[in-house]
């Protein structure tokens, strides 16, 4: 039972466009939504995060919509860079059950320079 | 700041063999978390601690066994491995206090098993 699921697996943008990759989640209990980038041979990272009570969040180039009536959010990277080339994860967690995180299956973006 | 430190880095068994993955944390987190990653799965929760000498399942315990004696340490035991343990195995700590959680997970490197 997949809890948060992500789209597309793996996506290939051209340097200085528009990377776009979506999430939709089942449970109404989650109330932090969450994006990690990961980069070869290390650790996921926080990259921004979002909470329901508002619709979209800014940071630099990247930034998150969230629909809560369609339980979907999105991650849109801005002027994306080969720098940004890296597999992404949605994820999301709430107050019940101990905080858990629960990831979506990730998202392999390359950016091609 | 080390942060989170996981050891060892990489580690091949054979089928059957038992060993432990050690987890520490630097930070005073009161949660622990264990996640594997595999291909086209994402990462998926093990076990994990709301605080020191407690445990719980995640999504996927089954074959795995975990501790936390000390707040700083969360070891994940695995006690008669098998080829479908084949993974990259992620601890992760996070801090939340009462009425203001961050929700943040911390992640350390990672440690690559093979289970012959």
């Amino acid at each position: 039972q997949q809890q948060v699921k992500q789209s597309p697996q793996s996506l290939i943008v051209q340097k200085g466009g528009i990377s776009i990759i979506n999430c939709a989640y089942e449970n109404t209990a989650f109330d932090y939504f969450p994006w990690y980038q990961q980069f070869p041979g290390k650790g996921p990272a926080l990259l921004i995060a979002i909470r329901p009570d508002v619709s979209e969040k800014k940071e630099g180039r990247f930034t998150i919509s969230f629909n809560k009536s369609a339980k979907q959010f999105s991650l849109h990277i801005m002027d994306s860079q080969p720098g940004d080339s890296a597999t992404y994860f949605c994820a999301a967690s709430g107050h019940t059950g101990g905080f858990k995180t629960i990831f979506g299956a990730g998202t392999r973006l390359f950016v091609k320079a | 700041n080390a942060g989170v430190t996981q050891t060892p880095k990489f580690r091949v068994l054979k089928t059957g063999q038992s060993m432990t993955l050690l987890c520490a944390q630097d930070m005073n987190h009161e949660y622990m978390y264990w996640y594997r990653q595999d291909p086209g799965m994402g990462l998926r929760l093990i076990h994990y601690s709301v605080g020191e000498g407690t445990t719980a399942k995640g999504e996927v315990p089954d074959g795995y066994n975990v501790s936390r004696l000390k707040k700083q340490n969360f070891l994940l035991g695995l006690e008669s491995a098998a080829p479908s343990q084949t993974s990259v195995y992620f601890c992760a700590s996070s801090h939340h206090a009462s009425g203001s959680s961050t929700g943040e997970l911390f992640f350390g490197e990672g440690s690559r098993l093979t289970v012959l």
